[in-house]
């Protein structure tokens, strides 16, 4: 079955450090979602891209984190710069529509030291 | 604020028993309902999507929804100690997924 791809699966950085994130859809998939996932908490949505569009960044920390999908297939999640309370699970979901049902990746661990 | 809402538990049951976990959701837009399970560490992998009021079965899943009362459960028959991982519920609204804190459900041999 195919997946969504997600690289790396850990990063671990210091404080004030830029970090960036990667994901590959499931190929067809129109609408991708990027998580954030707090150990205990369920995912939070950051971004929602349809296409190349972003749809919901609403709950996205624009003033450190941005996201692109420049072809409108794979995505990259950057932190820039980066702070402890960021350490979290980072995931990707894809879906064919946004109405479907999504599929996840296997996520990155981040950890700021 | 739309909120899912579930009991963190752990949810303990013996191994063959009947596990059956719950959500609320606060939304009475929401249309479509999810269940994820997923394992300490690993990514969410969806197990049942509902739809529609009623129940329905996959497997050894059941899932139930009651739009009125805002409710939908999954049921896990023949609980195996492999079951055991946290259950996510989420509801859609407006193509965005708004999930639960999950439930940490513990089969025991």
């Amino acid at each position: 079955e195919a997946e969504v791809a997600q690289s790396p699966r850990y990063k671990i950085t210091e404080k004030s450090q830029a970090v960036a994130f990667w994901c590959d859809p499931i190929s067809g998939h129109a609408t991708l979602y990027w998580y954030r996932q707090i150990l205990g908490q369920g995912p939070e949505l950051l971004v929602q891209f349809q296409d190349e569009s972003v749809v919901d960044d609403s709950q996205l920390p624009k003033d450190r984190f941005s996201a692109e999908r420049l072809k409108g297939v794979d995505s990259t999640l950057k932190i820039q710069p980066a702070e402890l309370g960021d350490s979290a699970m980072y995931l990707c979901a894809s879906s064919f529509h946004s109405n479907q049902p999504q599929h996840f990746g296997d996520g990155t661990r981040l950890s700021i030291l | 604020q739309k909120e899912v809402e579930q009991n963190s538990g752990p949810l303990s049951v013996p191994e063959g028993a009947i596990a059956s976990l719950n959500c609320t959701y606060s939304d009475r837009g929401s249309q479509s309902f999810f269940w994820y399970r997923q394992y300490s560490g690993k990514s969410p992998e969806l197990i049942m999507s509902i739809y529609s009021n009623g129940d329905k079965e996959d497997g050894r899943f059941t899932a139930q929804l009651n739009k009125a009362s805002q409710y939908v459960s999954l049921l896990i028959r023949d609980s195996q100690p492999s079951d055991s991982a946290t259950y996510l519920c989420a509801a859609e609204n407006t193509d965005k997924l708004i999930f639960g804190t999950g439930t940490r459900l513990q089969v025991f041999p």
